[in-house]
């Protein structure tokens, strides 16, 4: 079964400060990877995603990732944090190569809880 | 995502009614998906929709029904309502992949309390 890990359920930063948001996986084959963004009364937008290629992916309002296959992460990152990046982060993970139906389908982690203080 | 729209966004019943949330999107995208977000357990799949003849059952379809009434529409339905079932309620689309690549795009969600 494929799951994710999101170790820390509240991530506290300071404005200008860099910013990481820790995931890990496990999937039996290789994963796809994606990171989602919820603001307050608002649904989960798109970040970026991990296919294949580059470690590193970049993906809106500045937000970057890592996929590190030996440590099974994909952690979000930011060089300099906003007040406005305040949210509730979710990365997800998808197998390749899923031996049934419905591990075709995304799961998600429990998610962090992001708090930029000005 | 405005391309993606629920109805209603909030919406407060009691224990035993019926209710269907529905949602339809301008993306003309062929997958949907329904999710429950509860508090500290991310998202769960609750049903998906490959294309209108296609309807699957996520890891928690207990107590959920749903319709693919076009490729535009999809509605969930609680056939008799429990306080358990309280949530927040979101609707996706993805385009068709052959990879398993497609992003799932997402609505804004539908608060239900069941009283």
């Amino acid at each position: 079964a494929q799951s994710v890990a999101q170790p820390e359920d509240q991530v506290n930063v300071a404005e200008g400060n860099p910013l990481t948001v820790k995931c890990t996986y496990s999937v039996s084959g290789n994963p796809y990877l994606f990171w989602y963004v919820q603001y307050p009364n608002r649904g989960l937008q798109f970040l970026l995603k991990y296919i294949t290629g580059d470690n590193l992916v970049k993906g809106s309002y500045g937000f970057e990732a890592e996929f590190n296959k030996s440590q099974t992460s994909f952690h979000l990152k930011k060089p300099s944090a906003l007040v406005s990046d305040s949210a509730l982060y979710f990365c997800a993970v998808r197998d390749i190569r899923p031996k049934y139906g419905s591990a075709r389908q995304l799961t998600f982690g429990s998610g962090t809880q992001l708090t930029v203080l000005p | 995502d405005a391309d993606v729209t629920q109805t209603p966004r909030n919406r407060i019943t009691k224990t035993g009614k019926r209710i269907m949330l529905e949602c339809s999107q301008t993306k003309g995208h062929d997958r949907m998906y329904w999710y429950r977000q509860d508090p500290g357990l991310g998202l769960q799949l609750i049903y998906y929709s490959f294309d209108v003849k296609d309807i699957n059952k996520g890891e928690i379809s207990d107590g959920y029904s749903v319709s693919r009434q076009a490729q535009a529409k999809f509605s969930l339905s609680l056939e008799s309502a429990i306080p358990n079932q309280t949530a927040l309620y979101f609707c996706a689309t993805s385009e068709a992949t052959s990879g398993g690549t497609d992003t799932q795009y997402f609505g804004p969600g539908t608060r239900l309390t069941v009283l």
